[in-house]
């Protein structure tokens, strides 16, 4: 089963734009993975945010995107807001099966 | 709107089979386009998918390799449901248990589930 890695922690400014990405031990992440970015908050349930590397549902605000960038998925925030500040999943699907990545801590500061 | 309300009992005795439900409303089971899914979250393990059921003509599972040997995800098409077990539970089996319908876009309320004796 693969490992799929995150950045623990992250920090981006006011108004800043910030990067996370996840990368999988197996390889290059494809679109084939159908990459997930969830959103959580303190006490509460994890929120999908993106699904198949870059479709957004009705709820994602518009300065969140998604993309595969250097053999990895990767999701962007531009303009970050205080309300931004959350941990971040994302989750590979590979033959069926789906592994969560160990998240990112964003701190918006 | 599709809901999703899960059942099932917080508290499981160690090597006991753990039972929880996901009850839907708002869209079908068995639906050629759907496809529910069980994760559990803990402070130790983090988020971790633990499996899958969906129809698509026949009935399909996947699961996680971490329980592969131990789950089972049901559907039941007559109470429009579907359901998770874990056999041979351990404290480390203690998490909160979440369902959710396929793109993850709804989710049950969770239920947290402690093993211990």
């Amino acid at each position: 089963q693969a490992v799929v890695t995150q950045e623990p922690s992250l920090t981006v400014s006011p108004g800043g734009t910030v990067t996370l990405t996840c990368g999988s031990s197996t390889g290059a992440v494809t679109s084939g993975h159908y990459p997930y970015w969830f959103q959580q908050k303190p006490g509460q349930a994890p929120r999908a945010l993106i699904y198949d590397t870059s479709k957004k549902h009705s709820w994602t605000p518009a300065r969140f995107s998604g993309s595969l960038v250097g053999g990895k998925a990767a999701l962007t925030l531009s303009d970050a807001q205080p309300e931004d500040e959350a941990e971040y999943y994302c989750l590979l699907h590979s033959g069926g099966r789906g592994v969560f990545g160990g998240g990112t801590r964003l701190t918006v500061l | 709107q599709v809901q999703l309300q899960q059942s099932g009992p917080g508290l499981v005795k160690p090597s006991q089979t753990l039972s929880l439900t996901c009850a839907i409303s708002g869209d079908s089971v068995s639906s050629n386009s759907a496809v529910w899914n069980w994760i559990r979250q803990s402070p130790a393990r983090g988020l971790e998918w633990l499996g899958r059921t969906y129809y698509r003509s026949k009935w399909y599972n996947d699961y996680a390799v971490s329980v592969k040997s131990r789950i089972t995800i049901n559907p039941d098409t007559s109470k429009n449901q579907f359901s998770l077990q874990l056999n041979s539970v351990t404290p480390e089996d203690t998490a909160m248990y979440y369902c959710a319908s396929w793109y993850y876009t709804y989710w049950g309320q969770g239920t947290l589930v402690t093993v211990s004796s």
